[in-house]
């Protein structure tokens, strides 16, 4: 079974431009996270979403960020325009329903960097 | 103060030496907790969920106190292999984890 995957792996943009990030949860999984670690800090949450819907966003650091999950399957996560503060480490996870909606599963990560 | 405390480290150990990690959480409200394992440049793995009753898992131990509110992830017959960062992370609501800075871990030969 094929893991959760993302695309880009890495990317360097300058102040101001746009990004988009893509998330590729594991399959049948309904749950999909986006965290963010920066440097030399822990990784926190960004949100949350259930199948296309938005279940929590308070992590979301301002409104030059926007996810989306249409169809409920990939998500989209689009910094515009991007600050230097933004670059970071981006991770999507997913998990599944159930007992076992807790368990979090974690792709490769964007590595995002602003100059 | 940071919802999820853990000494950073680096734990420098010889391989087959038992090692202890704790951390400590702060939301008494929290509900489940994991142990995570984080490869350097990679993405953290879920390494095992932590229950109230304790759980092995091979060479592995994590134990839960909900009272003191610590966790704690013990490591027995240490391999190369088992270099890497442990990140204790809890659950507080709406499935969203909170994550510890991590404990680095060095193994040597």
């Amino acid at each position: 079974e094929a893991g959760v995957t993302q695309f880009p792996s890495h990317s360097v943009i300058e102040k101001g431009q746009t990004v988009t990030l893509r998330c590729d949860p594991i399959s049948g999984h309904d749950n999909l996270y986006w965290y963010r670690r920066v440097m030399g800090k822990e990784i926190k949450f960004l949100l949350h979403f259930v199948k296309e819907s938005k279940q929590d966003e308070s992590g979301m650091p301002n409104n030059r960020f926007l996810a989306e999950r249409t169809g409920g399957t990939y998500s989209t996560l689009k910094v515009q325009p991007a600050e230097l503060e933004d670059s970071g480490v981006y991770f999507c996870a997913s998990s599944a329903t159930g007992v076992k909606t807790y368990e979090q599963y974690f792709g490769p990560g964007t590595r995002l960097t602003v100059t | 103060r940071k919802e999820v405390e853990q000494d950073p480290g680096p734990f420098n150990v010889p391989e087959g030496a038992t090692v202890a990690f704790n951390c400590t959480y702060s939301n008494s409200a929290s509900q489940s907790f994991f142990w995570y394992r984080q490869d350097c440049r990679k993405e953290p793995k879920l390494l095992m969920s932590v229950y109230s009753s304790g759980n092995e898992d091979g060479r592995f131990t994590a134990q839960l106190n909900r009272a003191s509110q610590y966790i704690s992830l013990l490591i027995r017959d240490s391999k190369l292999s088992d270099s890497a960062t442990y990140l204790c992370v809890v659950n507080n609501d709406f499935q969203k984890l909170v994550f510890g800075t991590g404990t680095r871990l060095l193994v040597s030969p």
